[in-house]
């Protein structure tokens, strides 16, 4: 059978229509989370970040949205991109970025043309 | 543009082989970096904390003697696998992040592919 952990969930989106990514985070105690995009063969991209002061913040067609009493984190992508496709991983740490992040287990957007 | 670098990108070697790698923040000093690894298909998990001028801070069940982690200046830390086994094949990233002021996000460099045969 299957083994858990070896298929990222996959979102599969139409070119031009909007994009919801989530991530439910592990630590109460997390106060800093950050979105990256990750293409085969290369290392995490900085997307955008959030801090736990913030429920919602908008970058250049990503938004983030922040839930805390449920620990949860979106990440929007408006009007999806081919080159969008990628996977993508919220990242939660403690502090102001100077320890190290705990990633979640990421998801697979995949762009149809 | 890239901000940290990392080399070399891909390496495939024969078992029982030590491998190093490094990785260079460029343009910006980081006392701290950081080495995760991950396996295909899966998230990253953080291996150690490298410390410039210090002991690197292992996770729980990372051999440090298996993978050694130099950071002997303010731009360069190092990781190497000693006696490499297959089971050692995994994509290592390392990050590092700009420390001059608070609240910036860690930069990951491109990842170093580690093949054992």
């Amino acid at each position: 059978g299957e083994s858990v952990g070896l298929h990222l969930p996959t979102l599969s989106v139409q070119e031009g229509d909007n994009s919801i990514i989530n991530c439910a985070y592990s630590n109460s105690a997390s106060d800093y989370f950050i979105w990256y995009k990750q293409e085969s063969g290369k290392g995490p991209q900085f997307i955008i970040d959030i801090r736990s002061n913030m429920d919602k913040r908008q970058g250049q067609r990503v938004t983030v949205l922040l839930n805390k009493t449920v620990k949860h984190l979106s990440l929007q992508i408006a009007a999806t991109q081919p080159g969008d496709s990628a996977v993508y991983f919220c990242a939660e740490t403690k502090g102001t970025g100077r320890r190290a992040l705990t990633f979640g287990s990421g998801t697979r957007l995949q762009v149809q043309p | 543009g890239a901000v940290v670098s990392q080399h070399p990108s891909w390496v495939i070697c024969k078992s029982g082989t030590s491998v190093k790698i490094e990785c260079r923040s460029l343009d910006f000093q980081a006392t701290t970096m950081f080495w995760y690894r991950q396996f295909p298909k899966q998230s990253l998990m953080l291996m150690a904390t490298s410390n410039e001028g210090s002991k690197a801070t292992y996770e729980q069940g990372v051999e440090k003697d298996k993978f050694l982690i130099n950071h002997a200046s303010l731009t360069l830390s190092t990781l190497t696998v000693t006696s490499a086994h297959p089971e050692d094949s995994s994509f290592y990233i390392c990050s590092a992040r700009i420390e001059r002021t608070n609240n910036q996000p860690q930069h990951f460099g491109d990842g170093t592919r580690l093949s054992i045969l």
